[in-house]
């Protein structure tokens, strides 16, 4: 099984509804990521979690929320949703102990805005 | 500010040949520099990493030196296979834990 599970791994949906992204890991990570990529434009951050209590906006936060459930959660949810958001996102963790750095990701979560 | 440029891809080669993906950056401070290679339908993977200057990461073949005074971190190896197709991101932090990525150079690897 995989470390860190993103779920739904696909999703199509229209403008203007309410989507969640979740991602839960195993790893026993305290800090986790939403990153979203972008052809041409590589990943890009959303939001991080250093503990459960700690929430920070990424470089393009707008139109985006996160909610830190527990350790192993970590869920980005879009308000309503945009064309403009199509995209695959990824959920990342990393641990304090290891080193600045060193993230593991999960396998993504295509999300299409029709 | 901080960022990663890549060359553009894809970069096409044959298996066995040399590969070299270039890579410099513009920091604050001594950032540590880092490659993360993504296969087809998977996230991201740490394939290398160097946290100071002349520092050199290497795994699976592919090695990486950190040039302070050049500001880059070029991949390489020396002969690369069908399997070594895939996405390969540099990035940097500045050292609080936030990666700042470059747009990605594709490899694609014939046989």
């Amino acid at each position: 099984d995989a470390d860190v599970t993103q779920t739904p791994r696909n999703r199509i949906t229209k403008t203007g509804k309410r989507i969640m992204l979740e991602c839960s890991q195993t790893k026993g990570h305290d800090r986790m990521y939403w990153y979203r990529q972008d052809p041409g434009l590589g990943l890009r951050l959303i939001y991080y979690s250093f503990d459960v209590k700690d929430i920070n906006k990424g470089e393009i936060s707008d139109g985006y929320s996160v909610s830190r459930q527990a350790q192993a959660k970590f869920s980005l949810s879009l308000e309503s949703a945009i064309p403009n958001q199509t995209a695959l996102y990824f959920c990342a963790t990393s641990d304090r102990d290891r080193g600045a750095g060193e993230l593991f990701f999960g396998e993504g979560s295509r999300l299409t805005v029709l | 500010g901080n960022s990663v440029t890549q060359m553009e891809g894809p970069v096409t080669l044959s298996e066995e040949a040399f590969l070299t993906i270039n890579c410099t950056y513009t920091a604050t401070g001594y950032p540590s520099l880092f490659w993360y290679v993504q296969y087809p339908g998977e996230g991201l993977q740490l394939l290398l990493k160097a946290t100071k200057a002349d520092d050199k990461g290497s795994n699976k073949g592919f090695e990486a030196t950190y040039r302070k005074e050049t500001t880059s971190f070029h991949l390489e190896k020396g002969s690369v296979q069908v399997s070594d197709s895939a996405v390969y991101f540099c990035a940097l932090t500045p050292g609080f834990q936030k990666l700042v990525f470059g747009t990605g150079t594709r490899l694609l690897v014939s046989p």
